[in-house]
């Protein structure tokens, strides 16, 4: 079952503004990560938010996190043509041994 | 170090035909998946390893599907007898330890088509 839910499921921006992608859940979780993945390949992580952390920070992501409202958000700064790319979250389950849980994903179109 | 590998990148076979995949994780992860990701979906999990032991197979189609991780290194993936909806990327992922909390590391998958 695909726990995580991006919205919107499609976004295309110029060079140089910024990509906002948003992920729902249902259940409650231990973390919750992002991961990229180009046409063709496989998925990269991109990084991690523990269910105690409300942001964090890596280079020109930034991502929140609210268990409240069971959401979390992806921002990439300055996007650049190698940005296209599509993203998942992807949660973890507070149940120990229980392996990642992906949503559908949102495709990202950076245009030059 | 080396990533996670896989074998074959691509595959076409008829209905009916069997087919298998391999992986070797990153060397010392006791940890390896193997995921399934349909075109225009995320990757859902069919099977979870740890070291050579299955921790979780609640999601393999165990009539047509088979895994096994041999010694705790090393897995291949079996389908037999593939059905048209087999066709997907079957993606290999691996990590170090066992809280399964923790970023996995995937392989470039192999993509298979089946007509």
């Amino acid at each position: 079952s695909q726990q995580g839910e991006e919205d919107p499921q499609a976004l295309s921006i110029q060079e140089g503004e910024n990509a906002t992608m948003n992920c729902s859940y249902k259940t409650s979780i231990n973390n919750l990560q992002w991961y990229r993945q180009n046409s063709g390949r496989g998925l990269v992580h991109l990084i991690l938010i523990r269910s105690n952390e409300r942001e964090k920070h890596s280079g020109r992501l930034r991502v929140t996190l609210d268990t409240s409202k069971k959401s979390s958000s992806l921002l990439i700064t300055a996007s650049r043509a190698a940005d296209t790319a599509s993203y998942f979250c992807a949660t973890a389950p507070n149940q120990a041994g229980t392996a990642l849980i992906f949503g559908k994903g949102t495709t990202l179109s950076v245009s030059s | 170090e080396a990533g996670v590998a896989q074998s074959p990148r691509y595959k076409i076979i008829e209905k009916r035909q069997s087919v298998a995949f391999w992986c070797n994780p990153i060397s010392g992860h006791a940890t390896l998946y193997w995921y399934q990701q349909i075109l225009g979906q995320g990757p859902k999990l069919l099977i979870q390893f740890q070291n050579n032991g299955v921790v979780d197979d609640s999601q393999l189609p165990k009539d047509r599907f088979s895994a096994e991780r041999l010694k705790g290194v090393d897995s291949t993936l079996k389908i037999q007898p593939a059905k048209l909806e087999d066709s997907a990327v079957y993606l290999c992922a691996s990590s170090p330890r066992t809280a399964n909390r923790e970023k996995l590391f995937f392989g470039s998958g192999t993509q298979l088509s089946v007509l």
